[in-house]
C-alpha cells in the first residue's frame, strides 16, 4: 500500500496562475481532507469530503475549490493563485467508524506563489 | 467546539519519560481526545486517542483526568526520533465527519 500520495511535491506559481493539487489514497477510505500549514502554525482545514461526489468547506476555504469524482482521489484547485496561498498543503484520509477517525496524512506539497 | 491549551515547548532527556500536558476544560461528554505528532516537514502522524479511560498502545499512553478537563500524553522512553511537534486535539463536528482542528501544539525536544 502506498497510503496517501500527493502530486506534485513542490511547485512555484506566479500570481494569477492556476493549478491543481492531486491527492490519492489506496486504503478505500471514505473521508478525505485538505489542510494548509503556514510557518510556525498548526494545520488549518481547507475543504473535506465524506464520500465520492461530496465536498464541504473547512476553516479556510476561500480561494480554493475541490472535487471528489472518484473515491480514491481528492483534488484541490487554485483558480487564481495569490502570494497569501504560499504554504505547505497536506492531504489526509480516514475510514468511517463511530467516533474514531484516525487520519492518514500525505507527505505534503510545498507551494510558493510569487 | 472544545479548545485545547498546550505549553509551546518542552525538553526531555533521552531515555526518560516525556509527559506532555493538555487542557481541554470545555470538552463535551461525547468528544474524544486525540494526539498527533509532526516530525519536521512531514505529515502529521496519529499517536493515540481516548474518551475517558486511560489508553495505551505501542507508541504512548494517554491519561485523562476523571473530570476530562485535562490529559497527559506519556512517551515512556523518549528517543531522539521523538523530537517533534505534538498536537492535542478534541474532535469536533456533528455526526461523523471526523474533522480535526489543530492548534499550535507542543514542540518536544529530546536531548542526548
Amino acid at each position: 500500500n502506498a497510503g496517501v500520495t500527493q502530486t506534485p511535491k513542490f511547485r512555484v506559481l506566479k500570481t494569477g496562475q492556476s493549478m491543481t493539487l492531486l491527492c490519492a489514497q489506496d486504503m478505500n477510505h471514505e473521508y478525505m481532507y485538505w489542510y494548509r500549514q503556514d510557518p510556525g502554525m498548526g494545520l488549518r482545514l481547507i475543504h473535506y469530503s465524506v464520500g465520492e461526489g461530496t465536498t464541504a468547506k473547512g476553516e479556510v476555504p476561500d480561494g480554493y475549490n475541490v472535487s471528489r469524482l472518484k473515491k480514491q482521489n481528492f483534488l484541490l484547485g487554485l483558480e487564481s493563485a495569490a502570494p497569501s496561498q504560499t504554504s505547505v498543503y497536506f492531504c489526509a484520509s480516514s475510514p468511517t467508524g463511530a467516533n474514531h477517525n484516525e487520519q492518514f496524512f500525505g507527505p505534503g506539497t510545498r507551494l510558493t506563489v510569487l | 467546539d472544545a479548545k485545547t491549551t498546550q505549553p509551546p515547548s518542552m525538553d526531555c532527556a533521552e531515555g526518560r519519560a516525556a509527559n506532555l500536558p493538555c487542557n481541554h476544560s470545555t470538552i463535551s461528554g461525547n468528544e474524544y481526545v486525540y494526539w498527533y505528532r509532526q516530525i519536521h516537514s512531514q505529515g502529521p502522524q496519529y499517536i493515540i486517542h481516548g474518551l475517558k479511560n486511560n489508553e495505551t498502545n505501542e507508541m504512548a499512553s494517554l491519561i485523562i483526568t476523571e473530570d476530562r478537563k485535562s490529559s497527559t500524553l506519556i512517551l515512556p522512553h523518549a528517543t531522539l526520533r521523538d523530537t517533534a511537534v505534538y498536537y492535542c486535539i478534541v474532535r469536533v463536528g456533528p455526526g461523523n465527519t471526523g474533522k480535526l482542528i489543530f492548534g499550535q501544539g507542543t514542540t518536544l525536544q529530546v536531548k542526548p
